[in-house]
């Protein structure tokens, strides 16, 4: 079945630079791609997500890139501002589960000021 | 717009006792919906899922049952609960044929 594997567990930076996130996947037919922030004491909320037939999709500072070839997708959040700090979760659906989400471990984003 | 709702949002019970947790969604019709318990730290793992009033899928094998009774709610059961039980849990939903899940605000439940 369907893994994720998700890098960094925490990742550290200073307020302003850019963060990346990356998540691998198994299943080759994955098709949906959705980023969760959790901030702490709350439900995650979607971020972003992007669907197999496209390879970049931006919103202001936050783009989402897959490449289905080597099987993974990324988060990048530019000019990271304090309000960025959280855990954020990708996922993945499997071709076979149109109902499942397939969820990373988890990233912990600390902005440093 | 769609809103969902959980409640408690927190909770405080002795092992052993039972559990009932509830889950209602607002502004839509036929939702498809999830319970997931999320341990401190750690990711989402999935309990139960539903695609309309009583039909559950079962995910993991434990001591909890998940119901539902009318077509925008969701209630999570125990009728002991374990030590191991604890942790963050979270109810959503999405419309039928589309993948987007939309999160609650959880219950955190701590069995002592």
């Amino acid at each position: 079945g369907e893994n994720v594997e998700q890098h960094p567990s925490t990742l550290s930076v200073q307020e302003g630079d850019s963060a990346v996130i990356k998540c691998t996947y198994s299943d080759s037919a994955s098709n949906y791609f959705p980023w969760y922030k959790q901030e702490l004491g709350k439900g995650p909320q979607l971020i972003i997500d992007i669907r197999s037939n496209v390879g970049e999709k931006k919103d202001q500072r936050i783009a989402v890139t897959l490449n289905k070839t080597a099987k993974h997708f990324s988060l990048h959040i530019t000019e990271t501002q304090p309000e960025d700090s959280a855990v954020y979760f990708c996922a993945a659906t499997p071709g076979n589960s149109n109902y499942q989400l397939i969820w990373g471990a988890g990233t912990k984003l600390i902005i440093k000021p | 717009s769609q809103t969902i709702h959980q409640w408690p949002a927190t909770l405080v019970q002795p092992v052993g006792s039972p559990l009932s947790l509830e889950c209602t969604v607002e502004g839509t019709s036929n939702p498809n919906l999830y319970w997931y318990r999320q341990a401190a730290g750690r990711g989402l793992q999935l309990l139960f899922y539903s695609v309309g009033i009583g039909q559950i899928s079962s995910e993991v094998p434990q001591n909890l049952s998940a119901s539902r009774p009318q077509d925008r709610q969701f209630i999570l059961s125990s009728k002991k609960l374990l030590l191991s039980d604890s942790g963050f849990y979270l109810c959503a939903w999405r419309t039928s044929g589309t993948q987007t899940q939309y999160f609650g605000p959880g219950t955190r439940l701590l069995v002592l």
